[in-house]
């Protein structure tokens, strides 16, 4: 198993333009999710989704959309990017919600200039 | 509003010795807590929880304690090894299993030889 995949690992863009960021898991999880990991701030939760066709908005999703048409891939859309939204980018998955432990993703880091 | 939050944004243990990683949280409806561990330029991965039910939860040379009434949890790591340098962080969830989180801000664990 390749667990959580992340592509790119890193990525410079200009302000204005639009990105995707990759994310994949090949466990079979139902529950996949987006945050994003600022210095001084911990992780936040961006937009997460309990199963294929159902996604809902955490803690801070204002510039970002995603969306989940297969159990496996969740990728992460910025349609217009600003440099608040450099940071580094962490998806996760877990079998189901209730208390099942999460499986991170290696990270994307995004530099918006 | 930083919900939960890591005061020590660093901590320096020998090795061998006890690692003692605090956290406070303000919101009493966290339900479910949770320490992650994190290695640079991977995602983090789940070490230990605990619910609020409990007041200590022992899992090998990890232990978290839970003070409900002072909304403080603590990882204790005994005894701390090279290996375990990283950066630690607490996070709680709503009463809805263990996904959505807030997550702290991480503590830099340094066990020294």
């Amino acid at each position: 198993n390749a667990g959580v995949t992340q592509t790119p690992k890193f990525q410079v863009l200009k302000t204005g333009q639009s990105m995707t960021l990759q994310c994949a898991q090949d466990m079979n999880h139902e529950y996949m999710s987006w945050y994003r990991q600022d210095p001084g701030m911990g992780l936040r939760l961006i937009h997460y989704s309990v199963g294929a066709g159902i996604t809902d908005q955490g803690e801070v999703p204002n510039g970002y959309n995603v969306s989940r048409s297969t159990t496996e891939d969740f990728p992460l859309r910025l349609l217009s990017a600003a440099p608040s939204q450099t940071s580094v980018y962490f998806c996760a998955s877990s079998y189901s919600t209730g208390y099942n432990e999460q499986f991170f993703g290696p990270g994307t880091r995004l530099t918006v200039l | 509003d930083q919900q939960v939050k890591q005061n020590s944004p660093s901590l320096s243990v020998q090795e061998g010795r006890i690692s003692i990683l605090n956290c406070d949280y303000t919101n009493s409806m966290f339900d479910y807590f949770l320490w992650y561990k994190k290695y640079p330029a991977e995602g983090p991965t789940f070490l230990i929880s605990i619910s609020s039910i409990k007041d200590k939860n022992e899992d090998g040379r990890f232990t978290v304690f839970l003070n409900k009434s002072a909304k403080h949890l603590s990882l204790h790591i005994v005894p701390s090894q090279p290996g375990d340098s990283a950066v630690y962080f607490c996070a709680a969830s709503l009463g809805d299993g263990a996904q959505k989180l807030v997550f702290g801000q991480g503590t830099r664990l340094t066990i020294n030889p």
